[in-house]
């Protein structure tokens, strides 16, 4: 079975550019998660969905970002305008909830706001 | 803020010997406890999860717990330098939402 899959995998843009991350979870599951990572703050956990209706959004920086999940196999990081601060490494991980929290990873984007 | 707290080392360990890695956290009320690796580059992976108190065994893994003192632990034995990553602690609070530690580098001597 395919894991979790996320597009692109780098994205090198300017700062003001609209930014689109992707990512479709494992088939079945149905808790998805959108991380941040960088070397000063660690993983952080920006927003999460169960069934595609977001439960928590604490973790959004600010207005400039916006995710959404128009349905169970597809969602969406948005960043817009981009700013230099926001380059890091975005996960995107989904699980399923009867069977626990394990929490499986895609390979990330890498993004550079330049 | 619920705070996860790991050395970020690098810790340094000979093959064969024990690496002990150890995460602290601040919400008492915290259920569920889980370790991840990640390799240089890649995505964190589940190494073991534990929910009670005292000891667990995968392997050559063993994580511990000790809900009072808040304190949880990753042993791995008889190291190998295919262990060489980062090592995130990860707690789960409410939900399904993990907060993670910043991660222990841990570095195996050939």
């Amino acid at each position: 079975d395919a894991g979790v899959i996320q597009s692109p995998r780098h994205e090198v843009t300017e700062m003001g550019q609209e930014v689109t991350l992707r990512c479709k979870p494992i088939s079945g599951h149905d808790y998805l998660f959108w991380y941040r990572q960088t070397m000063m703050r660690g993983l952080e956990l920006l927003i999460y969905f169960n069934n595609n209706v977001p439960i928590d959004d604490s973790g959004m920086p600010e207005d400039r970002f916006s995710a959404k999940m128009p349905n169970a196999s597809f969602s969406t990081l948005k960043i817009q305008p981009s700013e230099p601060r926001d380059s890091a490494v975005y996960f995107c991980a989904s699980s399923l909830g009867t069977s626990g929290a394990e929490q499986f990873f895609g390979p990330g984007t890498r993004l550079t706001v330049l | 803020q619920k705070e996860v707290e790991q050395n970020s080392g690098p810790l340094s360990v000979p093959e064969g010997a024990i690496a002990s890695l150890n995460c602290t956290y601040s919400d008492r009320g915290s259920q569920s406890f889980f370790w991840y690796r990640q390799y240089s580059g890649k995505s964190p992976e589940l190494i073991m999860f534990i929910y009670s108190n005292g000891d667990k065994e995968d392997g050559r893994f063993t994580a511990q717990l000790n809900k009072a003192s808040q304190y949880v632990s990753l042993l791995i034995r008889d190291s190998q330098p295919s262990d060489s990553a980062t090592y995130l602690c990860a707690v789960m609070n409410s939900g399904y939402a993990l907060n993670f530690g910043k991660g222990t580098s841990l570095l195996v001597t050939p």
